[in-house]
């Protein structure tokens, strides 16, 4: 089965308001990271985050691994935040930096 | 601020030709990746070399090749495109092998027609 997923599918706000996307995962994990995409574009990495809290910005990431799910949290949304959420963990033992990925959040922000 | 080039950005094509793709990092990174983008924005691995070496190749149709001359690059040949190979392929790498930042390419569109 799916070993990553993210949540909502799709999200769609209003400039200014929050959201709050979910990456539960099924295993045991290594380091937890969370990249941004627009469309036709390049993956960008917003957090490495294994466990805690990290902020950056309007972005605040905060995995919980007894809980197993990490969270990214978007405040003030603003239209150019609109694109693709992709979270992705690395397993422990393999030694090999393979990433699973999630199917991802689309995020939509209107003006 | 891209420091991971990738070329060409798009590649039509036809069924049974063969394509490659180019792949260099500037950020002096060890380990180098490929990963397939598909239709529904899933990513997985296909290929990661470290310092030259294969270091993972996953159930991948023997028609993909990666090549490496360096470990600043990692190309990927595929011998003779199938319809189900159209994709973003991306390229991307990190530091050492694990509990790092990946740093993507903008990625390689392909479609066969």
């Amino acid at each position: 089965g799916q070993q990553v997923q993210q949540s909502p599918a799709s999200l769609v706000l209003q400039e200014g308001e929050n959201a709050e996307l979910q990456c539960n995962f099924s295993t045991s994990l290594n380091s937890m990271q969370w990249f941004y995409q627009r469309p036709g574009g390049s993956l960008v990495s917003l957090f490495y985050n294994p466990s805690g809290t990290k902020h950056s910005g309007r972005l605040t990431s905060t995995t919980v691994i007894k809980e197993r799910r990490s969270s990214l949290h978007i405040s003030s949304s603003q239209t150019t935040d609109s694109g693709t959420y992709l979270c992705a963990l690395e397993r422990p033992g393999a030694n090999t930096g393979k990433l699973t990925f999630g199917h991802g959040t689309i995020l939509r922000v209107h003006p | 601020e891209t420091a991971v080039f990738q070329t060409p950005n798009y590649h039509v094509t036809q069924v049974g030709n063969e394509v490659s793709f180019n792949c260099k990092q500037t950020l002096g990174h060890d380990t180098m990746y490929w990963y397939k983008q598909d239709s529904k924005k899933l990513l997985k691995i296909m290929f990661s070399y470290n310092n030259k070496q294969l270091i993972v190749n996953e159930t991948v149709p023997r028609r993909f090749s990666p090549q490496s001359s360096d470990k600043a690059h990692l190309n990927l040949r595929i011998k003779s495109v199938e319809p189900e190979d159209s994709a973003v392929y991306l390229c991307a790498s990190r530091p050492g092998q694990i509990n790092e930042r990946l740093f993507f390419g903008h990625g390689t569109k392909l479609s066969v027609l």
